[in-house]
This record gives C-alpha cells, sequence and structure tokens, in this order.
C-alpha cells in the first residue's frame, strides 16, 4: 500500500520562475492538502483540494495556486518565485467522510525547494 | 499571532525515562488535536490524535493528555526508546467549524539518551 509520494525530491529555482510540485495521494484517500514549512517552523497551511476544487485556503497569495486530478493526485503551482518562497513543501492527503470530517492528514516526504 | 505553541524548542531524555512533550493553543474553536513526528529527510509522520470530547488517548507507548479549561494538551512516551529521537509537532483543527487544516506548532526536537 503506496504510502503518499511527491516529486521532485529537490528542486533549484530562479528569483521569479515558476514551479509545480506534484502530489499522489495515499492509496484510498480523495482529498489533498499543501503546507509550507519553512526552516524552525511548524508546517502553514497553503491549501486543500477535494473533489477537483480548493475547498480551502490558508494565507498565501495568488501566486500559489493548484489543481486536483480525477485520480486524486494534485499539483502545486508557484509563480514569480521570491527567495523567501524557498522551503519545504509539503502534500498531506486524507478521507473525507461526509462533508466536514475527514480524518487524520498523511504526508508525504516534501520537496524541498530553493529559489536562488 | 501564533495558534498552537510549543513553548519548548527540545528536551532531552534518558532511555527507559518517560518524556513529556507540550503544547497550548488559544483558539477555543479546536475541537481536534494531533501529534507528529518527523525525522529529518522525511514528512511528518502521524502518531496519535484526540478529540475534544476526551481527555486521554492512548496507543501503545504514546498517551495524548487533553485540559480544554487550560488549553493545553500534552503527549507523554513510556517508555522512551532512542529511536524516539525526533521533531515533535502538536496540531490542531477545528473540524466543527468546517475548517480542517491543520495549524501547527513550531515543534520540539526531542534526544532520547542511549
Amino acid at each position: 500500500d503506496a504510502g503518499v509520494t511527491q516529486s521532485p525530491t529537490h528542486l533549484i529555482k530562479t528569483r521569479g520562475q515558476q514551479v509545480t510540485l506534484r502530489c499522489s495521494p495515499k492509496s484510498g484517500h480523495d482529498t489533498v492538502s499543501w503546507y509550507q514549512q519553512a526552516l524552525g517552523q511548524g508546517p502553514q497551511f497553503i491549501f486543500q483540494y477535494y473533489e477537483e476544487e480548493e475547498r480551502q485556503r490558508g494565507n498565501f497569495p495568488d501566486r500559489f495556486s493548484g489543481h486536483q486530478f480525477p485520480n486524486y493526485s494534485s499539483e502545486l503551482n508557484v509563480n514569480a518565485l521570491l527567495l523567501g518562497d524557498s522551503a519545504l513543501y509539503l502534500c498531506a492527503s486524507s478521507l473525507a467522510l461526509g462533508t466536514l470530517h475527514i480524518y487524520e492528514q498523511y504526508f508525504g516526504p516534501g520537496t524541498r525547494l530553493t529559489v536562488t | 499571532d501564533q495558534q498552537v505553541k510549543q513553548n519548548s524548542p527540545s528536551l532531552s531524555v534518558q532511555e527507559g525515562r518517560i518524556s513529556i512533550l507540550n503544547c497550548d493553543y488559544t483558539n477555543s474553536m479546536f475541537d481536534y488535536f494531533l501529534w507528529y513526528k518527523k525525522y529529518p529527510a522525511e514528512g511528518p509522520t502521524f502518531l496519535i490524535s484526540i478529540s475534544s470530547i476526551k481527555d486521554k488517548n492512548e496507543d501503545g507507548r504514546f498517551t495524548v493528555f487533553l485540559n480544554k479549561s487550560a488549553k493545553h494538551l500534552s503527549l507523554h512516551i513510556v517508555p522512551s526508546q532512542p529511536g524516539d529521537s525526533a521533531v515533535y509537532f502538536c496540531a490542531a483543527s477545528a473540524r466543527q467549524g468546517g475548517s480542517e487544516k491543520l495549524v501547527f506548532g513550531k515543534g520540539t526536537k526531542l534526544t532520547v539518551n542511549p
């Protein structure tokens, strides 16, 4: 039973560029959340996707966008990269039961993004 | 304003003894709490959770205690093992409020010495 997978593992980009990160959820999960973890901080919620729609969003600018595909996998896109976007980007998957109750989120290994 | 606080950046414990990791929260809408463990170069691993309708939840060596009036929870690890050395994150969500996002603390680095 495959857990949450993310690609790529590491990425180096230049300021102003655009980046796409990918995530495949744990088998049987239908909800994907994205988090940004800066050095020395806890993960910060970016947004969550369910049924191919963004259902909740944290305090991140519109430069951060995402997508969920019919197979529940997801992409995180960041445009006009800034130095401050350098962080570990974590994808978490979970299972929605009903409209509100989502059980524990399971995390992937993350993508380390460095912006120079 | 940090809604979930882990005030101890680090904790060192002898193998076999109890490890107690603490977490405080400010948002009274939080009704579900989770602990995650994170090793370097890996994503956080879910450990144990507790709903606000309970005050204790146990899973093997791990027990989480919730004191709603004090807005405080703690994770007890007994007995501590060297393999428990990792960063531990406390997280909270306001599920009944319709928010399933997890709000994390900054983490506590636990070192268990042999």
